[in-house]
């Protein structure tokens, strides 16, 4: 079974302050790794995979297997920032056709 | 970004009624998928296809239904078996390729009267 866990539902900080959504997963092989964002009144789209190690609009995430997380940072946040945040686990192998995702973070970027 | 489609933006669905959600594509896509996207429950899928004529069910298939007739298509049907159907829905679509990832629409927003 593959599992991933977001644990905070709310997460605010200040315009300019560092910020990093936690992400925990669970699965026994080697999985892909991403976040998706959605921006109010816009529709769900990838922000970064683990693959492609780069960096999409300040962010970037590392895998970390021994710990198994993905956590997604940014060093100094934006108010554009604001957005619900979704890490999502492709498995390997014969569950490499479905995504799952975490419940989500809520990131508010305050002025 | 606008390769995947659905309407409608919003449905009303009745007591009893069946109610049918549409997601199309021309991103000459193999795969398709539905989830349901409810508050502090994140997605969950409903269900999927990886190929004209063959779908599967995913987590929370249960008062749902789907078909697969065209590569650009894939219609969720919302049963009046499904209990608590209030929710948005979205489609995503997804090319074959490992590497591939996922593409969502603009979502369909369920409401029971």
């Amino acid at each position: 079974a593959q599992r991933v866990t977001q644990p905070e539902k709310l997460l605010s900080v200040f315009k300019g302050a560092p910020v990093e959504l936690k992400c925990n997963y669970s699965y026994s092989g080697s999985p892909e790794l991403f976040w998706y964002v959605q921006y109010s009144r816009q529709r769900l789209q990838l922000l970064l995979r683990h693959i492609s190690r780069e960096s999409i609009k300040g962010f970037t995430a590392d895998l970390n297997k021994g710990e198994t997380s993905f956590h997604l940072k940014k060093p100094f946040a934006q108010e554009e920032d604001s957005a619900m945040y979704y890490c999502a686990l492709r498995g390997s192998g014969g569950s490499n056709y479905k995504l799952t995702f975490g419940k989500g973070t809520l990131l508010t970027v305050n002025p | 970004d606008g390769g995947i489609t659905q309407s409608p933006k919003y449905l009303f669905r009745k007591e009893g009624q069946n109610v049918t959600l549409s997601c199309e594509q021309n991103l000459n896509h193999d795969a398709m998928y539905w989830y349901r996207q409810d508050p502090g429950q994140g997605l969950r899928l409903i269900y999927y296809s990886q190929i004209v004529n063959d779908f599967q069910k995913g987590d929370i298939a249960e008062g749902y239904s789907v078909s697969r007739e065209k590569k650009e298509s894939f219609p969720l049907t919302v049963t009046s078996a499904q209990k608590n159907p209030t929710a948005f829905y979205l489609c995503a679509s997804r090319d074959r390729g490992y590497q591939e990832t996922q593409y969502f629409g603009p979502g369909t927003r369920l409401l029971v009267l």
